[in-house]
């Protein structure tokens, strides 16, 4: 099975620096991927890993070790609208076709 | 907006009704998935189809009942629900389910049954 944990909530200020952690144990790890969702809304599509290493996507990053079992996304500049859930998800070839989420971390940003 | 269209947004039944969610997408992905997601909570999988054909069913209780009539199309059939299925459904598509392309959501159906 799969058991990924990360924080439940973070604040952080318009402007500032935010980083999300995430951590997982699998077999078979295929990829990691990086969601936002805001609420009432779908799941928004990020940033995926599968590699070791730093993805940059302007504002957005994403990390992983996967010898360390751990990942996370750090926000740049944070703006109001980063105010978010941001979810982390792994695949494995245990499962094809099975993304398996942590429950999120809710994000707020405050002026 | 998202290239994944669901239908209706919203839906309340009671539990004797049968009803249908739909989804929709046209990127030419061949999977498509269904998921319901209680509030604060991440998505939970439902079913998966792969090429048109189910390949996974996490143990879903049978009053939800999955089709797939093309590639382009993905319905969710809905018999004597209970209060506990109120929830957001989504929908999501992605190029396969074997090259860890990302899945594409749809902004979901709520569902509430009364």
């Amino acid at each position: 099975g799969q058991n990924i944990d990360q924080p439940t909530e973070m604040t952080a200020t318009e402007g500032a620096i935010v980083q999300i952690n995430c951590t997982y144990q699998t077999s078979g790890f295929n990829g990691l991927f990086w969601y936002q969702q805001h609420a009432g809304e779908a799941p928004t599509f990020l940033s995926y890993n599968v590699l070791d290493g730093l993805e940059e996507k302007g504002r957005f990053s994403s990390f992983l070790s996967r010898s360390k079992g751990y990942s996370y996304l750090l926000l740049k500049e944070l703006q109001m609208k980063d105010s978010a859930s941001y979810l982390c998800a792994v695949s494995s070839t245990d499962s094809w076709g099975k993304l398996q989420f942590g429950a999120g971390t809710q994000v707020v940003v405050t002026p | 907006d998202t290239e994944v269209t669901q239908t209706p947004k919203h839906l309340v039944m009671g539990m004797t009704n049968k009803k249908s969610l739909k989804c929709e997408q046209h990127m030419g992905h061949r999977a498509m998935y269904w998921y319901k997601q209680k509030a604060k909570k991440p998505p939970e999988l439902m079913f998966v189809y792969s090429y048109e054909k189910l390949s996974i069913n996490e143990s879903v209780p049978s009053r939800f009942s999955p089709e797939c009539p093309n590639s382009s199309l993905l319905n969710l059939h809905l018999h004597a629900l209970q209060p506990e299925d109120s929830a957001l459904y989504l929908c999501a598509s992605s190029q396969g389910t074997g090259d860890n392309q990302p899945q594409h959501f749809g902004d979901g159906t709520r569902l509430s049954i009364l």
